[in-house]
């Protein structure tokens, strides 16, 4: 099976700062790697499909970058909306999906 | 506008069964493939199982092979989860989810499913 390992667990911003987060793959994975955003009580919303390609809609300072094992999720100037939880999945071995982690991003 | 509404979470007893429904409007769900993904609380996304359009490939994750099933019925645009033989580790909120090119693209608004005595 596919192990998907998300850091930080948490991180704690301000508004304008730049995040960054990772995940990374047990294997080789491709870009087979989507990010999606989750708030409290709400379920997932998908951001980010292979590796890079962002959702119509989803604003351009989120990105998505990395292939292979090593991926990152980059916001690049924090907006209040943003204050939420991140999960990668990886669809490699697809159907059967596995999720990161989870990293939250809190308020400083 | 893609809808997926779930119901049927409930408080059941260790041992027990229940089926959650997914009811999809806004898009031709016959030809897209679905999946369950459930989050216990606290803790991340785990995906549960997935069905294709035709019914004809269906998977489980290994937690709950052999006492959940996942069906769908078209004409109905709906997806179904029957979950049988429930353990307190099967708490959680279920989500279904439509899946184009690999990705859960939509959700519904998650259901809880609570297993104690």
């Amino acid at each position: 099976d596919i192990q998907m390992t998300q850091s930080p667990s948490s991180v704690s911003a301000s508004v304008g700062d730049r995040v960054t987060i990772t995940c990374r793959a047990s294997q080789d994975i491709s870009t087979w790697l989507a990010w999606y955003q989750q708030k409290p009580g709400k379920a997932p919303k998908l951001l980010i499909t292979a590796a890079s390609s962002l959702k119509s809609g989803v604003p351009s300072r989120f990105s998505g970058s990395g292939s292979g094992t090593d991926f990152t999720l980059t916001i690049s100037s924090l907006q209040p909306e943003d204050f939420a939880t991140y999960h990668c999945q990886q669809s490699s071995s697809f159907p059967q999906f596995t999720f990161g982690g989870g990293t939250k991003v809190e308020f400083k | 506008e893609v809808q997926l509404v779930q119901s049927g979470g409930d408080l059941v007893q260790p041992g027990g069964s229940l089926r959650l429904s997914c009811a999809a409007s806004g898009f031709t769900f016959s030809i897209n493939s679905m999946s369950w993904v459930r989050q216990a609380p606290g803790k991340g996304l785990e995906w549960v199982s997935y069905i294709d359009s035709t019914s004809s490939n269906i998977y489980y994750a290994d937690s709950v092979e052999g006492r959940f099933t996942i069906s769908r019925d078209n004409a109905k645009n709906s997806l179904y989860l029957q979950m049988s033989g429930l353990r307190a580790e099967d708490t959680a909120v279920y989500y279904c989810a439509s899946v184009s090119y690999r990705v859960s693209d939509y959700w519904g608004q998650g259901t809880l499913v609570t297993v104690s005595s």
